[in-house]
């Protein structure tokens, strides 16, 4: 099974709320990913997780909080977002390191008003 | 940091046409994949190309690392097919960069 998983589909939230995106996968891979895709661009790199450690910090804002709890679970903690920060957020998985195939969940469509 | 460029950045073909899609990158990679997003914005793995061919029904790829190129070959194109191809690049550990896309309609 090659299905990385993302609750909710879609967010609505205003400036001053709390709010987490949760991402989960049970391939047993040791490696998630964070990434961030504006309208009509590329996705980019937000965070990676490395054996349920913090590997790569691509110097986001810290109203974006990752965690990962464990092995097959990555969430995104948001908190005070800006409108500009409406996006489509997608999760990845990989086996172990960056140079294996990386799995995408469908993302979460959040809108910030 | 490593830059990687996508040709053509648009593409129109008659259903039935083939096409070929091109990723430049300018450093040494650790690996090379080629995404397809469809208009919900899933993102499906097609290849896993650090390097040489591979084949999958009517899709191909090739990458020449010393040379730092790739190519996608889509043959017989259906409508389906359209959305937007990526080539993503993952250097020094986990750092992953994405190409800006190419974005493909065929018209039926």
């Amino acid at each position: 099974d090659t299905e990385v998983t993302q609750t909710p589909k879609h967010l609505v939230m205003g400036m001053t709320n709390k709010k987490s995106l949760k991402c989960e996968q049970h391939m047993g891979h040791r490696a998630m990913y964070w990434y961030k895709q504006k309208a009509k661009k590329p996705p980019e790199l937000m965070f990676v997780y490395s054996y349920e450690k913090l590997s790569i910090n691509e110097s986001v804002p810290s109203r974006f909080s990752p965690e990962c709890p464990n092995s097959s679970l990555l969430n995104l903690h948001l908190h005070a977002l800006q409108p500009e920060d409406s996006a489509l957020y997608l999760c990845a998985s990989s086996p172990t390191s960056g140079a294996d195939t990386q799995y995408f969940g469908p993302g979460t469509r959040l809108t910030v008003l | 940091g490593i830059q990687v460029e996508q040709s053509p950045p648009d593409l129109i073909l008659q259903e039935g046409a083939n096409s070929t899609l091109r990723c430049n990158f300018s450093d040494s990679v650790n690996n090379l994949q080629w995404f397809h997003q469809n208009p919900w914005g899933q993102l499906i793995n097609l290849f896993y190309i650090p390097s040489g061919t591979k084949q999958n029904g009517r899709l191909s790829a090739t990458t020449v690392a010393t040379e730092r190129y790739s190519l996608l070959y889509i043959s017989s194109s259906q409508t389906t097919d359209s959305g937007v191809y990526f080539c993503a690049v993952v250097t020094g550990g986990f750092k992953t960069i994405f190409g800006a896309g190419t974005r493909l309609f065929v018209k039926a």
